[in-house]
């Protein structure tokens, strides 16, 4: 069964810190995403891939970084967390003119 | 660049009733809309994707018709029950690139 798995589920940090989030997914698809949900702001997107080694700049990108190192695997880095960062982040993948699935999320906190 | 408007932050009614949640796109490429529906601390989950102009497509007793005549995929259902209670996201895609453009959302609130 297709699946989009994030971790860690939740994290805690402190302003200046360092955050990798990480998504993999099952499902051979080309396209992966990462959005942030902000109360107010519904679903932002912050990068996005095509491809293994190919990065796209969303439309809330700054203070993030983003890698994509395998067909299955996208990270999304956070290098100088800030308290603006806090936030939910999603993680979605698709195939070529499919409907995203999205993962479970992670909750991320910065003091 | 593309953009998707959802005019209702809230809509709140009773259950039995009937509902319809706006949704207008902006978009210069040949467009695919979807409706996903997110319930309190759950991943949005696909309700419905569009078909081709002036199509209705249907699940789960939602609709909503493409009108490319007018940019709109509005999300209807005839009689809402309490489980609808949810936020509701109308999202724009194009075959021109991969990048997917969400609303701003819509939180439905359904009454006993």
């Amino acid at each position: 069964e297709a699946a989009v798995t994030q971790s860690p589920r939740n994290k805690v940090t402190v302003t200046g810190g360092n955050v990798t989030l990480s998504c993999r997914q099952t499902n051979s698809h080309n396209y992966m995403y990462w959005y942030r949900q902000d109360t107010g702001h519904g679903l932002r997107l912050i990068h996005y891939s095509y491809g293994a080694g190919n990065l796209q700049i969303g439309d809330v990108p700054d203070g993030y970084k983003a890698t994509r190192t395998t067909q299955e695997d996208f990270f999304l880095l956070l290098e100088l967390a800030s308290p603006s960062q806090t936030s939910l982040y999603f993680c979605a993948t698709a195939g070529d003119n499919q409907a995203p699935l999205f993962g479970e999320g992670t909750r991320l906190s910065v003091l | 660049g593309d953009s998707v408007t959802q005019t209702e932050g809230l809509v709140t009614l009773t259950k039995g009733l009937p509902v319809m949640l706006n949704c207008t796109y902006q978009t210069t490429y040949s467009p695919f809309l979807f409706w996903y529906v997110q319930h309190l601390n759950e991943a949005p989950k696909l309700l419905l994707k569009s078909s081709t102009d002036n199509k209705r497509t249907e699940h789960q007793g939602f609709y909503a018709t493409l009108h490319k005549s007018s940019s709109s995929f509005h999300l209807q259902k005839s009689s809402v029950q309490l489980s609808d209670s949810a936020l509701y996201f109308c999202a724009l895609r194009h075959n021109a690139g991969a990048k997917l453009t969400f609303g701003g959302g819509t939180r439905l609130t359904v009454r006993p």
